[in-house]
């Protein structure tokens, strides 16, 4: 099981959000993504092997973490990075997804 | 550029059957695994179930088991989710997504790199 918290993040444009992600027992060889995902449209891959940005993806996201705990940090907010944010993990079948952080305004 | 097109939603009663297809264009089909991946109305994203590149491994979430089947047609480029049984909790957007690692990383599925646009399930009566 991932939990993600908070729920809700509150936070203006030029902020840092800190994003957790928490397994219920070790992500086998860290194995986790992170995804972005906006209201009518299709999820979009951010990270993935805990800190390897996907192509195309700004240097201000980035991924940290291990053993159980992960972190998905935006550094600087744009106003196109308010959504809601969901952790995977891939170590074991079946795969899971964390229960989504949602950026706010 | 990649591109993935789901087909085959729609509304169902319950006990009834659907099949989602999604084709793919832009890259090597049958070198990836693939996945299927739902949003249930007001929730969050759920696995669904993943193939991998040669179909001989598969699998799926616990909610679904039994009552629905993957599949993939290499030569088509197309991935299929075979729906029966179908249940009120089922209904929800259903998406298909490619996986981002390839057989040359691996004989399994990992991760989502992308996705396509998504089909509505919905299962009333």
């Amino acid at each position: 099981v991932l939990t993600q918290s908070p729920g809700t993040l509150c936070l203006s444009p030029g902020e840092r959000a800190t994003l957790s992600c928490r397994a219920s027992q070790i992500v086998s060889t860290n194995y986790l993504a992170w995804y972005q995902h906006k209201p009518g449209r299709a999820p979009r891959l951010l990270i993935y092997g805990v800190s390897s940005r996907a192509t195309g993806i700004p240097d201000r996201f980035s991924g940290s973490g291990s053993g159980t705990d992960f972190t998905l940090t935006i550094s600087r907010l744009e106003p196109e990075d308010f959504a809601v944010y969901y952790c995977q993990q891939y170590g074991s079948s079946p795969l899971s997804f964390g229960g989504g952080t949602k950026v706010e305004i | 550029e990649v591109q993935l097109v789901e087909s085959g939603g729609g509304l169902v009663q319950p006990g009834r059957s659907l099949r989602l297809s999604c084709e793919a264009s832009g890259f090597s089909f049958e070198d990836y695994a693939m996945h299927w991946v739902r949003q249930a109305p007001g929730k969050g994203l759920e696995w669904v179930s993943s193939i991998n590149w040669n179909s001989r491994v598969i699998g799926y979430a616990g909610s679904v088991k039994g009552r629905f089947t993957i599949s993939r047609d290499n030569a088509k480029k197309s991935l299929y989710l075979q729906m029966n049984s179908l249940r009120a909790e089922d209904t929800a957007f259903y998406y298909c997504a490619k996986d981002g690692a390839g057989k040359s990383y691996g004989y399994g599925y990992y991760y989502m790199d992308v996705w396509g646009e998504g089909a509505t399930v919905t299962v009333s009566s």
